[in-house]
C-alpha cells in the first residue's frame, strides 16, 4: 500500500489561510470516506483534527475544515495562528482492514 | 480523561524481539477498536495493526507474520508483540484509540510513542 500524497511543506502568515492537500486512488481516498487528519508537534501525541471527511472532534477550532473530491482530499485551516504550526497527516482507509498515512505536511507560520 | 501511555522500546538486535505495551486509562481498550502507528526517523506515519473490540486482528504487509497485536482488559493494556525483528523496523511507536462510534474513521486519542530502534 503506498502512502497518499501530501505536499512535502507550506505556509503562511499568520490570520491567512492555508489548504493541505492528500491524493490517494480510488481505492482508499477516493473509495471510502473515512479520512482523516492529524496535527502532529514533534515529541508529542498526534492530535486527531478531522474524520470521516469533514467532522471536527469537540475541541477542535472551527479554523479547520475538511473536504473531498475525488481522489483528493483537503484541509484548510482559517485564520492561521502561530500554534497551528506543526506537521499535518491524512489517513484514508484503504480496503481489506487496512489503513493508509499521508507522507505528512509540514506547516510553516511566517 | 482518555491517556495512553506507552512503553517497553528499546535497542534491540536485528531478529531479535521485543514486546512494546500501551496502558489505558479513562475508558476500557477491549470497548474500542486499537491500533498501533509508528513513524521511522525522518518519516511520516505508518500504520502496523489493528485490534477490534470482539478480537479480530489486522497488520500491515510490512509485519504480517512478525508481529502480534494483543490486549489485556484486566490490565487495560494493549501489546505488540515484535518478532524478527530488522532496521526498517526502527520507529516510534504510538498506541492509539479508535473513533468512538466508527468502525473505520480514525484514531481520536494517542500516546506519546515508544522509541524502538533494532540495530547491532
Amino acid at each position: 500500500q503506498s502512502a497518499l500524497t501530501q505536499p512535502r511543506s507550506v505556509s503562511g502568515s499568520p490570520g491567512q489561510s492555508v489548504t493541505i492537500s492528500c491524493t490517494g486512488t480510488s481505492s482508499d481516498v477516493g473509495g471510502y470516506n473515512y479520512l482523516s487528519w492529524y496535527q502532529h508537534h514533534p515529541g508529542k501525541a498526534p492530535k486527531l483534527m478531522i474524520y470521516d471527511v469533514t467532522k471536527r472532534p469537540s475541541g477542535v477550532p472551527d479554523r479547520f475544515s475538511g473536504s473531498k473530491s475525488g481522489n483528493t482530499a483537503s484541509l484548510t485551516i482559517s485564520g492561521l495562528q502561530a500554534e497551528d504550526e506543526a506537521d499535518y497527516y491524512c489517513c484514508s482507509y484503504a480496503g481489506s482492514y487496512t489503513w493508509v498515512f499521508g507522507g505528512g505536511t509540514k506547516l510553516t507560520v511566517l | 480523561e482518555v491517556q495512553l501511555v506507552e512503553s517497553g522500546g528499546g535497542l534491540i538486535q536485528p531478529g531479535g524481539s521485543l514486546r512494546l505495551s500501551c496502558a489505558a486509562s479513562g475508558f476500557n481498550v477491549s470497548s474500542n477498536y486499537m491500533t498501533w502507528v509508528r513513524q521511522a526517523p525522518g518519516k511520516g506515519l505508518e500504520w502496523v495493526s489493528l485490534i477490534y473490540s470482539g478480537g479480530t486482528t489486522y497488520y500491515a504487509d510490512s509485519v504480517k507474520g512478525r508481529f502480534t497485536i494483543s490486549r489485556d482488559n484486566s490490565k487495560n493494556t494493549l501489546y505488540l508483540q515484535m518478532n524478527s525483528l530488522r532496521a526498517e523496523d526502527t520507529a516510534v511507536y504510538y498506541c492509539a484509540r479508535g473513533i468512538v462510534g466508527t468502525s473505520k474513521g480514525g484514531f481520536d486519542y494517542w500516546g506519546q510513542g515508544t522509541l524502538v530502534t533494532v540495530s547491532s
